[in-house]
């Protein structure tokens, strides 16, 4: 069966430090992968996704970058955390060409 | 800009009780899905209903799609505690990205 995972759970980090979220996928090959950030009490917003090894596809111009060095691996960057980074972040996985994801626990970001 | 919006945002009910969720959204689709979060967790998928689809059941779930209206809901039967939850509808286009909107908090008392 299919497990992904995703850490750290938590962080907490200071305004202008560097990030670093792994996302790992077990299980499959070749999947879609996509981060997610979901705000405090709000939906989620589409980050990045990629559709293989060094494909990435970003949704929205931010302080983040992505990157996917493996099959089943996906990093979510940053070299100056903001404020504003703060958030649960989620990571996902879906089969190619079909439509239903699947989520990782997530991974809470406080920046201080 | 987010697509789905959820009707209501919170929803209370007594054990046993239906719980209606809505839906709306704005472009055209390939599928509607609806997915559940625990506080503080990842989300699990619960459903898909297809474009061409107009209603589908998965257990205590009913899920129907209006594509006139651009609207789908999502009904719970016989809730129970357990199922006290946040609940977002997510719409799928045809790049398989889905555009999800800010979710119902369903909470079931006991």
């Amino acid at each position: 069966s299919q497990t992904i995972h995703q850490w750290p759970a938590t962080l907490v980090q200071p305004v202008g430090s560097p990030l670093s979220l792994e996302c790992t996928v077990e299980g499959t090959s070749n999947p879609n992968l996509y981060w997610y950030r979901q705000a405090a009490g709000r939906g989620l917003q589409l980050l990045f996704y990629s559709v293989g090894i060094g494909q990435i596809s970003s949704e929205v111009p931010q302080n983040l970058s992505a990157s996917r060095p493996q099959d089943r691996q996906f990093i979510l960057s940053s070299k100056k955390l903001l404020l504003s980074d703060s958030g649960f972040y989620l990571c996902a996985w879906s089969v190619t060409g079909a439509e239903t994801q699947y989520f990782g626990p997530g991974t809470r970001l406080l920046v201080l | 800009s987010q697509q789905g919006e959820e009707d209501p945002q919170a929803l209370s009910i007594q054990e046993g009780e239906n719980a209606t969720m809505n839906c709306s959204y704005k472009t055209s689709i390939n599928n509607l899905q609806w997915y559940r979060q625990n506080s503080g967790r990842g989300l699990v998928h619960l459903i898909l209903i297809r474009s061409n689809e107009r209603e589908k059941h998965s257990g205590r779930l009913r899920v129907t799609l209006d594509t006139s209206k651009k609207s789908s809901s999502l009904l719970i039967t016989a809730s129970r505690a357990a199922d006290t939850a946040s609940y977002f509808c997510a719409s799928g286009g045809s790049n398989y990205k889905l555009t999800f909107g800010k979710g119902t908090l369903l909470t079931v008392n006991p």
